[in-house]
């Protein structure tokens, strides 16, 4: 069957709070991050995305924030709703062999569950 | 107004009978991507196709090819199921400037 699955680390809100949600990438040549929402049984859904020339963008009710000197994103979720509720991945990527375009290599996840 | 779409959502094979996924897009994107997900782990890349141009991930098991026969078709053939290879796989699509993939709504296998 399956390979164990590793434990994802979680967090747990009250609707109407604020999320932070954190990830640390690993290739300091990657110019290109993404914050993907993946709900049970689905595929992943686009949220925000970054370029390394920038260290914030903001969405509807999404911020992410882009650390290049410690390596660090975080994707922070304005009064959270229960629809919220889901596995959050960040991503990093960048030009591939000179490409314009670029793979993608995924973070571990986070669960993120909103209790009404 | 589906832009990747992967069929058939659930798949269930027995061990060793070769199985194919099928996605399709509408974006008319040049790259398309397959991706392993198993439970509580992120997607891993198993390959992609630039246009015709196909591209393996080192660690990818020969077990799993693919074939694109045109801009809106690729297929993900395994060859010889195990156990192992029970998973969600995604299809996911992105333009040949930029790195925002899109993906579809998955394939579960389940191998008995």
């Amino acid at each position: 069957g399956e390979s164990v699955g590793l434990h994802l680390p979680t967090l747990s809100v009250q609707e109407g709070d604020n999320s932070i949600i954190n990830c640390a990438y690993s290739n300091s040549a990657s110019d290109y991050f993404i914050w993907y929402k993946q709900e049970s049984g689905k595929g992943p859904q686009f949220i925000i995305d970054i370029r390394s020339n920038m260290d914030k963008r903001q969405g509807q009710r999404v911020t992410v924030l882009l650390n290049k000197t410690v390596k660090h994103l975080s994707l922070q979720i304005a009064a959270t709703q229960p629809g919220d509720s889901a596995v959050y991945f960040c991503a990093e990527g960048g030009n591939a062999g000179g490409t314009s375009y670029g793979k993608l290599t995924f973070g571990q996840g986070t669960i993120l569950t909103v209790h009404p | 107004d589906a832009m990747v779409i992967q069929n058939p959502r659930y798949q269930v094979t027995q061990f060793g009978k070769p199985v194919t996924l099928s996605c399709s897009q509408t974006l008319n994107h040049n790259v398309m991507y397959w991706y392993q997900q198993k439970s509580s782990q992120a997607p891993k890349l198993l390959f992609h196709y630039y246009d015709k141009d196909f591209n393996n991930e080192a660690d990818t098991p020969d077990n799993f090819q693919s074939r694109r026969p045109n801009t809106s078709f690729c297929f993900l053939d395994i060859r010889s199921p195990g156990l192992g290879d029970a998973a969600m796989y995604l299809c996911a699509t992105s333009r040949s400037d930029g790195n925002e993939q899109f993906f579809g709504p998955g394939t579960r296998l389940t191998v008995l």
